[in-house]
């Protein structure tokens, strides 16, 4: 247990539906991930943070913000739904200098 | 071309054989390595951490990456039916630590 938590763990949205995504750690540490996993392209970086109000893009960024305006919570949002962003979303964390560390996941399905 | 290539499988091999994984990548500023186990609707949980080209040993688990020909391997010896996972390969530069994944191999030991 890597001490992350994900709400919700599933939801179902339909398009054009703001939704927003809590990843909440119970350690302090600076570092925290969105990605998003899809069959046959694996997990890919939406955003990362690298401490409070301190954020950056990844790979797949299009159509999402997130924010951190506390240590422990990491919020990614979808400001309106697509039904290309149905996926499996996961937080991850880096307790250490590399290693991350994963959430259980968020299932999430745009009608 | 994707920076990092893994045969999705399906791969399945009998109780007590050695298992051999594997990745293949093109970006040469890769030095640390990571193996990834994920059971079916749980999130990715570390398995071996390895920092430029050697192996690591853990247990039944062997880690190998040859740098100089942008491989990396995973071994398991005598493989248990609780090894059935999907393992990821992901790798990162350093820095600020993006982790660029393989798309997964689904493994699966017949008792």
């Amino acid at each position: 247990d890597a001490g992350i938590t994900q709400s919700p763990r599933h939801k179902v949205t339909e398009t054009g539906t703001p939704v927003t995504l809590r990843c909440h750690q119970t350690e302090n540490h600076r570092y925290m991930y969105w990605y998003r996993q899809d069959p046959g392209h694996g997990l890919r970086l939406i955003h990362y943070s690298y401490g409070v109000k301190d954020t950056d893009k990844g790979e797949v960024s299009d159509g999402y913000s997130v924010s951190r305006s506390k240590t422990e919570d990491f919020l990614l949002t979808l400001e309106s739904a697509t039904s290309s962003q149905t996926s499996v979303y996961f937080c991850a964390i880096r307790p250490g200098d590399h290693e991350q560390y994963f959430g259980p996941g968020t299932r999430l399905t745009v009608t | 071309q994707k920076e990092v290539e893994q045969d999705p499988g399906p791969l399945s091999v009998p109780e007590g054989a050695i298992v051999s994984l594997n990745c293949t990548y093109s970006n040469s500023a890769f030095q640390y390595f990571m193996w990834y186990r994920q059971y079916s609707r749980k999130g990715p949980e570390l398995l071996m951490y390895t920092y430029s080209s050697g192996n690591k040993e853990d247990g039944r688990f062997t880690a190998q990456v040859d740098k100089s020909s942008k491989y990396i391997s995973l071994f398991i010896r005598d493989s248990q039916p609780s090894d059935s996972a999907t393992y990821l390969c992901a790798m990162s530069a350093g820095g600020n630590e993006k982790l660029t994944f393989g798309t997964g191999t689904r493994l699966t030991i017949i008792p």
